[in-house]
C-alpha cells in the first residue's frame, strides 16, 4: 500500500537553530515527490517537486533532497517567519488514468525568536 | 485573477440545509481535485475530475456531491452533513499528463456543521 510518514510531528526551533524535517515514503512507482507549506487557516502552498533519487532544490533557507526511500527538507538558520505546517506528498505512478497524490500528516514547525 | 479560487472561506450551516461550495481555477490545468482536511490527518481525496471526467470517488458519503461543469469550475454540493463533516475542505488543480507538476491548492473553505 502506498503510503507517507513524516516526523516528527511539532518541532520547536530557536531562530537560527537548523534542522531536518523527514517524509518516509513506500509507494509503486513515483513520479513526484513535494514539499508544501501550509499556514494556519489556509491553503497549502507548494515548495518542491523532486523526481528522482539524489535530486536536491533550494529556495531561500529550505533545501529538499530525496533518496530512494525518503527526503528531508533541511532549513538554515529559520526565522520565526518560517512557522508552519510542512506536508510531503508523492504521486505515484499513473494507474487506471487517476491521478492520485499521498499525503503525510505534516510537521508543524514553530520558529521562536 | 489567477490561482485558485474557493468561495465561501467560512461556512456554518444546520444539519438539515443545502450549500454548495465553489471553486475555480485560472491556470489552465486539466485535473480539479477536492480534498478534506480534519486535524491531525493527512489531507484526504474526495473526488478526483480529470478533463471535466471524474475519474476517482474515494468512497466518499452521498450527502457530498461533486459537480464540475467545466475544466475551470468545480462544486461540491451539501445536504443533510454530519457535525463530523465539519472541517477544512480544499480545492487544487493540477497540470497532468507531462510528469506532474505537483497541486495549485485554493485557500479553503472552512465549515461548520451545527
Amino acid at each position: 500500500e502506498d503510503q507517507v510518514t513524516q516526523s516528527p510531528e511539532a518541532l520547536r526551533l530557536q531562530e537560527g537553530e537548523s534542522s531536518s524535517l523527514n517524509c518516509s515514503y513506500t509507494v509503486s512507482g513515483l513520479r513526484g515527490l513535494f514539499w508544501y507549506r501550509q499556514d494556519p487557516g489556509k491553503g497549502p502552498e507548494f515548495l518542491f517537486t523532486l523526481y528522482s533519487a539524489g535530486e536536491e532544490k533550494e529556495k531561500e533557507r529550505l533545501k529538499a533532497t530525496l533518496t530512494k526511500k525518503e527526503s528531508f527538507l533541511h532549513i538554515t538558520a529559520p526565522k520565526p517567519e518560517d512557522s508552519a505546517t510542512y506536508l510531503c506528498a508523492v504521486a505515484p505512478q499513473l494507474t487506471s488514468g487517476t491521478y492520485k497524490y499521498i499525503f503525510g500528516t505534516g510537521t508543524r514547525l514553530k520558529v521562536l525568536a | 485573477e489567477t490561482g485558485v479560487t474557493q468561495t465561501p472561506r467560512h461556512l456554518v450551516m444546520g444539519m438539515t440545509n443545502k450549500k454548495s461550495l465553489k471553486c475555480e481555477q485560472h491556470l489552465g490545468h486539466n485535473a480539479m481535485y477536492w480534498y478534506k482536511q480534519s486535524a491531525k490527518k493527512p489531507l484526504e481525496l474526495m473526488f478526483v475530475y480529470n478533463f471535466k471526467e471524474q475519474t476517482e470517488n474515494n468512497s466518499v458519503p452521498s450527502r457530498f456531491s461533486p459537480e464540475c461543469p467545466n475544466s475551470s469550475h468545480l462544486f461540491l454540493h451539501l445536504h443533510t452533513l454530519q457535525p463530523e463533516d465539519s472541517a477544512l475542505y480544499l480545492c487544487a488543480s493540477s497540470q497532468e499528463g507531462r510528469g506532474g507538476y505537483g497541486y495549485t491548492f485554493g485557500s479553503g473553505t472552512r465549515l461548520t456543521v451545527v
